[in-house]
């Protein structure tokens, strides 16, 4: 079945470093990428998103783009703040040509991000 | 367009009891979803409907749990004889495309 693997952490950094979580996936067909973020006692937050290969998704100075060839879809900041700090998950959607998708998610198991001042 | 919410917050209860968690969905938002998620690791999916049809269910959903939809608009998510395993934060999420799923805030379930 389909399956998603993030770097493993916690994950600490200074503000202002250079941030990469990895992801990568198994999946059949032409599935769907997310990337969502769940800040301390809120929700779970869609934050980027890239629906077929070679997308790029980017919102709030966070980017990902959708490698097929290399199954990954890396989340990246330039740039990261202390208000980043937050749990972020690579999550995928199924997608099959010609058939039906109801979009489930399958996510990773969150990588926890922190940004020291 | 409140979000999507869900009651209660929080539920303790003793293990063999039942439980029911609400969802309603932001308005006119078709498809709803389930998910599971326990400490340290991601959501599960559990189930899915489309307006009132529940059309997916996960091998996790075993015959203990049910889900409804009956209007096409609130879900309830039913435990019956609650086992400690059962503990874990249930998600409800929310869309109008398979895309773009909107969550709620969670309702965190704690068997003793």
């Amino acid at each position: 079945g389909d399956s998603v693997t993030q770097m493993e952490g916690p994950v600490t950094l200074s503000e202002e470093a250079f941030l990469t979580i990895n992801c990568t996936y198994t999946a059949t067909g032409y599935p769907s990428l997310f990337w969502y973020v769940q800040y301390p006692g809120e929700g779970l937050q869609l934050l980027l998103k890239a629906t077929k290969a070679d997308d790029k998704g980017s919102n709030k100075g966070f980017e990902a783009t959708y490698r097929k060839e290399t199954t990954s879809f890396h989340l990246e900041k330039g740039s990261v703040q202390v208000s980043d700090s937050a749990v972020y998950f690579c999550a995928l959607s199924e997608g099959y040509a010609g058939g039906t998708s109801y979009g489930k998610l399958t996510f990773g198991q969150g990588t926890i991000l922190t940004v020291h001042p | 367009d409140t979000g999507v919410s869900q009651n209660p917050r929080h539920k303790i209860t003793k293990r063999g009891q039942n439980v029911t968690f609400r969802c309603d969905p932001i308005s006119e938002h078709n498809r709803l979803y389930w998910y599971r998620q326990t400490l340290g690791q991601g959501p599960e999916f559990l189930t899915y409907f489309q307006n009132e049809a529940q059309l997916e269910k996960s091998r996790l959903l075993s015959d203990r749990f049910s889900a409804e939809r009956p209007k096409g608009s609130f879900s309830t998510l039913e435990i019956q004889r609650t086992e400690q395993g059962d503990s874990a934060m249930y998600l409800c999420a929310s869309s109008w495309d398979k895309d773009t799923q909107y969550f709620g805030p969670g309702t965190r379930l704690t068997v003793l």
